[in-house]
């Protein structure tokens, strides 16, 4: 069954520094999406894209914030200058539609300190 | 400020019985509703989608809509052990795709 793939697992960063999430939506997904997750707290939209250009993002998703598709299959979250408070679970997801039903990764654990 | 709202819990529920869980929305342009379950440290893994009103039935489980009262509802039936988890109410709008997440129920099932 195809699935969301996302690396690191883990990533452990200094605050300031730069860190870039990647994912792998699956295969002939046409949304992809970025959540994070503070721990115990709800599970945040932090953009869309679709045909290559961000279609929607939230008030979290500064200009430290950016994502790209590089290729065919990569799409990745990068966040420029690391604040403690961006320590979270971030979850990459896609779907085939911009209503249909959107299908998670595992998830990066991102710990800033 | 568009609003999901869920029962905290813990929801503890016998093993074999119903477990009921409730969500409601305040924007009345939601269109679409979905229910994703999370273990302790994992990802959501989808487990409903509901786009119109009434009952949908997945095996064990039967997601309910109500538009007009702004209201969907997950009934897990045959609880099981391994139903222990969160379960996160999820609704989109008419934007593109975004989701807009509860903060979760979490469900004991006890043996």
């Amino acid at each position: 069954e195809p699935e969301v793939t996302q690396t690191p697992s883990h990533q452990v960063t200094q605050m300031g520094q730069e860190v870039i999430l990647r994912c792998v939506p699956i295969s002939n997904h046409l949304y992809f999406y970025w959540y994070r997750q503070i721990l115990g707290q709800k599970v945040e939209f932090l953009v869309s894209f679709y045909n290559n250009e961000i279609s929607e993002k939230s008030e979290i998703f500064d200009d430290q914030f950016s994502v790209e598709r590089p290729d065919g299959s990569n799409f990745t979250l990068k966040i420029r200058s690391t604040k403690l408070e961006d320590s979270a679970m971030y979850f990459c997801a896609s779907s085939e539609g911009a209503a249909d039903e959107q299908y998670f990764g595992p998830g990066t654990r991102l710990t800033v300190t | 400020q568009k609003e999901v709202e869920q029962n905290s819990g813990p929801l503890s529920v016998p093993e074999g019985a119903i477990a009921s869980l409730n969500c409601t929305y305040s924007d009345r342009g939601s269109q679409s509703f979905f229910w994703y379950r999370q273990y302790s440290g994992k990802s959501p893994e989808l487990i409903m989608f509901i786009y119109s009103n009434g009952d949908k039935e997945d095996g064990r489980f039967t997601a309910q809509l109500n538009k007009a009262s702004q209201y969907v509802s997950l009934l897990i039936r045959d609880s099981q052990p391994s139903d222990s988890a969160t379960y996160l109410c999820a609704v989109k709008g008419d934007s593109w795709g975004k989701l807009q997440f509860g903060a979760g129920t979490q469900v004991v099932v006890t043996p």
